[in-house]
């Protein structure tokens, strides 16, 4: 089945520094990637909407110059968390929409997350 | 706006036994889609079922059925013959369909189950 792959897994960072995450599909082509934050026992929040070759689409209350993201190709969606502060330590998932079948089931695949700790 | 409630913050049920966990939702969407996900210690979003608004047959997906009552906006996942293994965070989640343009899962606050012996 199809996979989506973030990396890293684990990121341990001093506060003030910059953290990126990758989220790759690997075996089918994702127009739109989607990225999550998660607190400890809590719901998945979406933070954006990562479109290929445009602007990310950023929900309320996520800082777009805090919270970077890159999506160049049609595999590779970036989050580059900047000048990172302990509050900012949280599960980062990632998903990603088969293109052009968005709506038949199981077709939004996430990937493993990343669990980021600024110090 | 879409929103999915799950007022179970947490279950046991005894091995071998069926569960059922509670999912509400709230949508003006007339076209849309219904999951559920499973998250173990590990962090992982594992797809278990999906029920599409117009399906008229409840999903069924191995020991995972969803209990679709559409009148009721209700979507509760029913797992028969727990497994120890099926402890883990439980998230319902929902999407528009048919937008033209890749639609957002609205996820609910999950469900923690605990299979016991």
């Amino acid at each position: 089945g199809a996979v989506v792959s973030q990396h890293p897994s684990w990121v341990i960072c001093k506060s003030g520094t910059s953290v990126k995450i990758e989220c790759r599909s690997l075996d089918f082509q994702a127009t739109t990637m989607f990225w999550y934050r998660q607190f400890p026992k809590q719901s998945l929040m979406l933070m954006a909407t990562s479109n290929e070759g445009s602007k990310a689409t950023y929900e309320q209350g996520v800082e777009k110059d805090k919270f970077l993201i890159n999506h160049a190709s049609l595999t590779l969606s970036t989050l580059t968390v900047t000048s990172a502060h302990p509050e900012d330590s949280s599960f980062y998932i990632c998903s990603a929409n088969r293109r052009r079948r968005q709506a038949v089931s199981g077709e939004l695949f996430f990937g493993e997350g990343s669990r980021l700790t600024v110090l | 706006a879409q929103k999915i409630t799950q007022t179970q913050p947490g279950m046991f049920v005894q091995e071998k036994e069926a569960v059922t966990l509670d999912c509400t939702y709230d949508t003006s969407d007339q076209s849309y889609g219904l999951f559920w996900y499973k998250q173990p210690s590990s962090g992982e979003m594992i797809f278990l079922i999906y029920q599409g608004s117009y399906d008229e047959q409840n999903a069924t997906e191995g020991r995972y059925s969803l209990n679709f009552q559409k009148a009721r906006k209700s979507a509760n996942l029913v797992i028969s013959a727990s497994q120890l293994g099926d402890s883990a965070m439980y998230f319902c989640a929902m999407r528009e369909l048919f937008t033209g343009t890749a639609s957002k899962l609205t996820f609910g606050t999950g469900t923690r189950l605990q299979v016991t012996l």
